[in-house]
């Protein structure tokens, strides 16, 4: 089975500060990961995603993330939050090793940056 | 940029009343989702459809739940007996074959299709 963790209901930052939401998973075989971004009373936007290679992978809008094959971690980063950040983040994965194609996400992070 | 558009965008219907969602993916995709989110929380899987086939449901897609590719383009979710816990946004889903390119393996959303169901 897949699943995804993301621990923190809600991450408050000053504008300026640097950000991070966390995110930890569970497959059975090896990761896709991928974070998705929703505005309210929109669908979920892609902002990156980790197939292979380098750990550290950027995305739009200036986001990255970091894969820690150790900790089973996908946090998502953001050197300098902008209030226009705010918005519901959403961590998912995909077992690579089984023949499934749809991701499951974790339950949301809200992020709320304050001006 | 190519997007999955979805109708309606709200619906409101009585219990026990059919419910047909609809989506037109992007074109040259060839797999497709439906999943839900009740009240802004997390976002659960129902069903993947590749191939004209189900490739693979959850424990949410029971026998009152079915979707279907009628004309080569749209891909509709049918509910046959609506429920109150039946209320949510449900977002249609398209991801390209494994030779999508940098796209590879990304699922594009639509806006969604908000349902209520009284």
């Amino acid at each position: 089975a897949q699943s995804v963790a993301q621990p923190e209901d809600q991450v408050n930052v000053a504008e300026g500060n640097p950000l991070t939401v966390k995110c930890t998973y569970s497959v059975s075989g090896n990761p896709y990961l991928f974070w998705y971004v929703q505005y309210p009373n929109r669908g979920l936007q892609f902002l990156l995603k980790y197939i292979t290679g380098d750990n550290l992978v950027k995305g739009s809008y200036g986001f990255e993330a970091e894969f820690n094959k150790s900790q089973t971690s996908f946090h998502l980063k953001k050197p300098s939050a902008l209030v226009s950040d705010s918005a519901l983040y959403f961590c998912a994965v995909r077992d690579k090793n089984t023949g499934r194609r749809a991701l499951t996400f974790g339950s949301g992070t809200r992020l709320q940056v304050q001006p | 940029e190519p997007e999955v558009t979805q109708t309606p965008s709200h619906q409101v219907t009585q219990m026990g009343q059919e419910v047909i969602l609809r989506c037109v993916p992007i074109s040259n995709h060839l797999y497709f989702y439906w999943y839900r989110q009740i009240l802004g929380q997390k976002v659960e899987f129902l069903v993947s459809f590749y191939n004209n086939e189900i490739s693979e449901k959850s424990e949410i897609f029971d026998d009152q739940f079915s979707v279907e590719r009628p004309d080569g383009s749209n891909f509709t979710l049918k509910i046959r007996s609506t429920k109150l816990e039946d209320s949510a946004m449900y977002f249609c889903a398209s991801s390209p074959g494994e030779g999508g390119g940098s796209g590879a393996n990304v699922l594009t959303f639509g806006a969604g299709s908000r349902l209520t169901v009284l």
